[in-house]
């Protein structure tokens, strides 16, 4: 079946970077770009990008240039995100999610989800 | 950017019930349009693409509908595993999610 797990919990110090990973299985990795959404209570979710599993190549919401940096190891079917200078306003839920290449991008199967706590 | 208002922000509704939960556009979206249900803890799943496509596995009393501008998700004949938030998506430009329904059951 699809999954995609996510690594576990961050706990971050202010200015430090977080590296959270999602690992992909039940498909094939390549045929599906991975997209990672933030959710948090006050901004609800936000869209921070995507990566092409095959390519490499990436997409980025405006907001998070800069902020996030996607990366993928097809050889482990992974996908990675990197949030550098971190501040408060980074906390939240991050998740994984997966859309076919070539179409419509909604999501049909979501990571768990990873909690960032930032804090000194 | 497309922004999405979508209401009520909360609702409260009885076993068997009928409820309706929209989501309007800033610009015609031409139904690119999807709908997630999030349980807590959990993360979102889901149920509607397309503005009335039902993904596969959910139950058929979820429905979408609308076009233009305006859309909605009904859910015929509540169950208490229902209790959930409901986001809308569109995908027609870029990619933006709705601000959230928090369904409890009265």
């Amino acid at each position: 079946q699809v999954q995609l797990q996510q690594s576990g919990a961050e706990l971050a110090k202010p200015g430090s970077s977080v590296k959270i990973s999602c690992k992909a299985s039940g498909y094939t990795f390549t045929s599906y770009y991975i997209s990672w959404i933030k959710q948090t209570t006050g901004q609800g979710l936000e869209y921070i990008g995507y990566i092409n599993t095959g390519s490499g190549g990436t997409n980025y919401n405006e907001k998070f240039k800069g902020k996030a940096t996607l990366t993928v190891d097809k050889s482990s079917s992974t996908a990675f995100m990197q949030l550098s200078s971190l501040t408060p306003d980074d906390s939240a839920v991050y998740y994984c999610a997966r859309w076919p290449i070539y179409y419509y991008p909604y999501f049909d199967y979501w990571g768990q989800g990873v909690m960032v706590t930032v804090s000194s | 950017d497309i922004q999405m208002t979508q209401s009520p922000a909360s609702l409260s509704a009885s076993l068997g019930e009928t409820v309706t939960i929209e989501c309007r556009a800033s610009e015609d979206i031409y139904n690119g349009l999807a709908w997630y249900q999030q349980k807590p803890g959990k993360s979102p799943q889901l149920l509607i693409y397309n503005a009335n496509s039902l993904h596969t596995g959910v139950p058929s009393r979820f429905s979408g509908s609308g076009s233009g501008t305006q859309y909605s998700l009904k859910i015929n004949s509540l169950q208490s595993e229902d209790v959930a938030s409901y986001f809308c998506q569109q995908y027609y430009n870029y990619l933006t999610f709705g601000s959230g329904t928090k369904l409890e059951i009265k």
